[in-house]
């Protein structure tokens, strides 16, 4: 079964402490993998789409790469405006419409 | 302007009653999709459309069903609203030749 898990639930940092949420997920051959930003009350926004092992997409202070069996979203030196929760979702390969999403990693970052 | 548009924004209705939920886009998207979120569970896929006149039940489409009126606009429609189906409502637009979805901004809906 299609299945995507993003761990940690929920991450506290201090400003400028960079960390990295995982995504790890397993699929019937993957045509993306996705990483949104979701803040209180909105709608998912898009960040970055990855399409094989190996990829590297790089936006301001974030940071996504993608291997065979994860994905990671690095956050280096963050401040409190990165606060939101990062959501992972996948494509599989034989569907081409369904996006499995993680439950997503809440972070919050203090000044 | 935003590119995707949902209405109503919130909404609080009564078991039984029938509700429509509206999503416009100005993208030019062929594909939209609905979906809801509940805490917890992530998002999950309702119904999709790939034009006016293809549409398709997701993982959960029991007690929902959808209308593409147009390219631009698809309704989501609980016909016999239940508490169950409170939760976050998003619509979802995508170009057929690219992967990435766009999400419109959600209606909080709530059923008692």
């Amino acid at each position: 079964e299609d299945q995507v898990t993003q761990s940690p639930e929920a991450l506290r940092l201090q400003e400028g402490e960079s960390s990295s949420l995982n995504c790890s997920y397993t699929v019937s051959g993957l045509r993306g993998l996705f990483w949104y930003r979701q803040d209180p009350g909105k709608g998912p926004e898009f960040l970055f789409t990855l399409y094989s092992a190996g990829e590297e997409k790089e936006k301001e202070r974030l940071k996504a790469t993608l291997t065979k069996k994860e994905s990671f979203l690095h956050i280096t030196a963050p401040k409190p405006e990165d606060s939101a929760t990062y959501l992972c979702a996948v494509q599989a390969s034989g569907a081409t419409n369904k996006l499995i999403f993680g439950t997503g990693t809440l972070l919050a970052v203090q000044p | 302007d935003a590119d995707v548009t949902q209405t109503p924004r919130n909404r609080i209705t009564k078991t039984g009653k029938r509700i429509m939920l509206e999503c416009s886009q100005t993208k030019g998207h062929d594909r939209m999709y609905w979906y809801r979120q509940d805490p917890g569970l992530g998002l999950r896929l309702i119904y999709y459309s790939f034009d006016v006149k293809d549409i398709n039940k997701g993982e959960i489409s029991d007690g929902y069903s959808v209308s593409r009126q147009a390219q631009a606009k698809f309704s989501l429609s609980l016909e016999s609203a239940i508490p169950n189906q409170t939760a976050l409502y998003f619509c979802a637009t995508r170009k057929t030749d690219e992967e990435t979805q766009y999400f419109g901004p959600g209606t909080r809906l709530l059923v008692l």
